[in-house]
Parts: C-alpha cells; structure tokens; sequence
C-alpha cells in the first residue's frame, strides 16, 4: 500500500537560513507527488508538483525514486513562509486511483525573525 | 472565481445525532473529493465523484457515512449516528481533471465535534 512519511512534525529555522521539509513514499508504481501548503487562517492550496519541475516562492522538491524521497527545499527561509506544509502522492495515471491523494501528517513551519 | 465553499464552519454536535455537512464545488469542476483530518493523524481521503457518480468511496470508514451529489452540483456528507471517533476537519476539494495532473482546490474545512 501506498505511504508518505513527512518524519518532522515541528521545523523551527531563523529568517534567512535554509530549509529542508523531509518527505519520503513508499509505492510500488509511477508516483506523482505534490507539496500542499496552508497558512494560517488560509485554505489547503497546491504549493507544487514534481511533473512540473517548478520553483514556487523559491521553493524546490526533486523527485529522487532511488531514495523514495521528495523532500522540500528553500535556501532562504523568509517570516512568511511559516505554515503547515502537507506532501502527498497520486498514483499517477492509473484510472480511478489516480483521482485519490495519499498525505503525509504535515511538518509545520516556524520560520523566526 | 469563488473557491470552494463548505457549511458549517464549525459543528458541535452529541453522539449519536446527525449531521450533514455541505460542499459547493468550483463551477465546472466535475471531480468533488472529501477528505477528512482527524485529531494528531494525516488528512485521509474519503471518496472521490466524477459529476454526480461515486467514481471511488474506498475512504469511507463504515455506513455511517453517506455522500451524495444530485445533480452533479454540490454535495453533502452525513453521519448517523455520529461516534466520538468522527471528531476532526471534513475537507471538500475539486478538480477539473484527476488528481495526478490538476490540482486540487480544496474549502475551508468543517471542523466536527462530537461530544
């Protein structure tokens, strides 16, 4: 069955310094994988995807399947970037199972003046 | 455009009675999930509809739990009789294609209590 790991629950980093959101699967098949955000008082939104190979808000995850790992990464931690942030994974492309997300329990995110 | 709307915000409720909860989808989305995040554990889906059919409920936890979504519009979840375990945030979040390739949109929450 498929899994997703997020193994901090608490990340407290200063202003400027940088930041590594762990996230590690487990499944047997073609993942995609996802960073979800939520800040406080906000609604759970799309933070980035791995298909996407993107940088949003000078944030980054690169997909490693030899380590199952897909963790998020920012080289300068800015005040607003603390939230609670969610990694999860579809199964991709398969018919009816690529509709589910599979989440991790959340690392939330202090990032301190 | 407006997101995606749930009702109530809140509800506290005993055990044993009812409750509904409410989702209204972005217009056009035709996939509408609930999710739900109880106390300390992960957010875990629930079931997933493609307009007004269940295209994937293997989240549900027991027959408790009825989802329904007439008319492909919006869509409620209820639980009878409500148990203390039910406590935690119900998310609704929708889609215009599958979750691998679109994102999800997802409401605000509705925070249950079952006292």
């Amino acid at each position: 069955a498929q899994r997703v790991t997020q193994p901090e629950k608490l990340l407290s980093v200063f202003k400027g310094a940088p930041v590594e959101l762990k996230c590690n699967y487990s499944y047997s098949g073609s993942p995609e994988l996802f960073w979800y955000v939520q800040y406080s008082r906000q609604r759970l939104q799309l933070l980035l995807r791995h298909i996407s190979r993107e940088s949003i808000k000078g944030f980054t995850a690169d997909l490693n399947k030899g380590e199952t790992s897909f963790h998020l990464k920012k080289p300068f931690a800015q005040e607003e970037d603390s939230a609670m942030y969610y990694c999860a994974l579809s199964y991709g492309r398969l018919a009816t199972s690529g509709s589910r997300l599979t989440f991790g329990e959340g690392t939330q995110l202090t990032v301190n003046p | 455009e407006a997101g995606v709307t749930q009702f109530p915000s809140h509800s506290v409720i005993e055990k044993g009675q009812t409750v509904t909860l409410r989702c209204d989808p972005i217009s056009g989305h035709d996939n509408l999930y609930w999710y739900r995040r109880v106390m300390g554990k992960e957010i875990k889906f629930l079931l997933h509809f493609v307009k007004e059919s269940k295209q994937d409920e293997s989240g549900m936890p027991n027959n408790r739990f009825l989802a329904e979504r007439t008319g492909g519009t919006y869509s409620t979840l209820k639980v009878q009789p409500a148990e203390l375990e039910d406590s935690g945030v119900y998310f609704c979040a929708s889609s215009q294609g599958m979750a691998y390739n679109s994102p999800l949109h997802f409401g605000n929450g509705t925070r249950l209590t079952v006292t």
